[in-house]
């Protein structure tokens, strides 16, 4: 068990439709990644939070967003949903010392599965 | 980012010493070398990282070469449980960004 949580593990819907990830980090962590995953793309950053401030973008689409909120935890909004979508969303967490980065090890939740119909 | 090469897929008997191998040419000198895993779907797992020296614990040992351009991840007793994607990354600080880019890994494949 990472200390990561994620909600929900699995999510059915259809197209067009708007959906919302949550991730709870671990104790004490400040920054947030949110990666997608694909049988096509394999696992790709998606954004990157730090203390509730955005950091840095990957391959995010205009349709999807995330925001941090005061209590550390994440939320990925995927709105406008298509059949490529479909993918297990991961989320991770690490402790965002200042100074730190390159050493500051990303502890990742168990994923949410959702499914675009 | 330094770019990694891994092989597609590898074979361990259970019980015995599982070696994967990691090129990484081009890396910088403050890039770190890191492994997780990744268990049928499950969340990546930490396994190990290091810089320069070799490192060890739990989980596994880190061989880095002396010019850091290859790395060798060991899990000295292989166990059915330890069936997953062996994924090697070099981490690298883009604009204050510290995102993990995962490559195509290593499937390990550990057999009774």
């Amino acid at each position: 068990d990472s200390g990561v949580t994620q909600t929900p593990k699995h999510l059915i819907t259809a197209t067009g439709q708007r959906v919302t990830l949550r991730c709870s980090p671990r104790s004490g962590d400040l920054s947030v990644y949110w990666y997608q995953q694909s049988l096509d793309q394999g696992l790709q950053f998606l954004i990157q939070y730090y203390n509730g401030e955005e950091r840095a973008k990957g391959n995010i689409l205009e349709r999807f967003s995330a925001q941090q909120f005061p209590d550390l935890h994440s939320e990925l909004n995927l709105s406008s949903l298509e059949l490529g979508d479909s993918a297990l969303y991961f989320c991770a967490s690490s402790r965002g010392s200042v100074g730190s980065g390159l050493r500051e090890t990303q502890y990742f939740g168990p994923g949410t599965r959702l499914l675009v119909l | 980012d330094a770019k990694t090469t891994q092989p597609t897929s590898m074979d361990c008997a259970e019980g015995r010493a599982a070696n994967l191998p990691c090129n990484h040419s081009t890396i910088s000198g403050n890039e770190y070398v890191y492994w997780y895993r990744q268990i049928h779907s499950q969340g990546p797992q930490y396994i190990i990282h290091g810089l320069k020296n070799n490192e060890t614990n739990e989980m596994a040992s880190l061989i880095i070469t002396e010019d850091r351009k290859s790395s060798t991840l060991i899990l000295p007793h292989a166990t059915l449980r330890d069936t997953a994607v062996y994924y090697c990354i070099v981490r690298s600080s883009g604009a204050g960004s510290y995102q993990l880019t995962f490559g195509k890994g290593t499937k390990l494949s550990v057999i009774p």
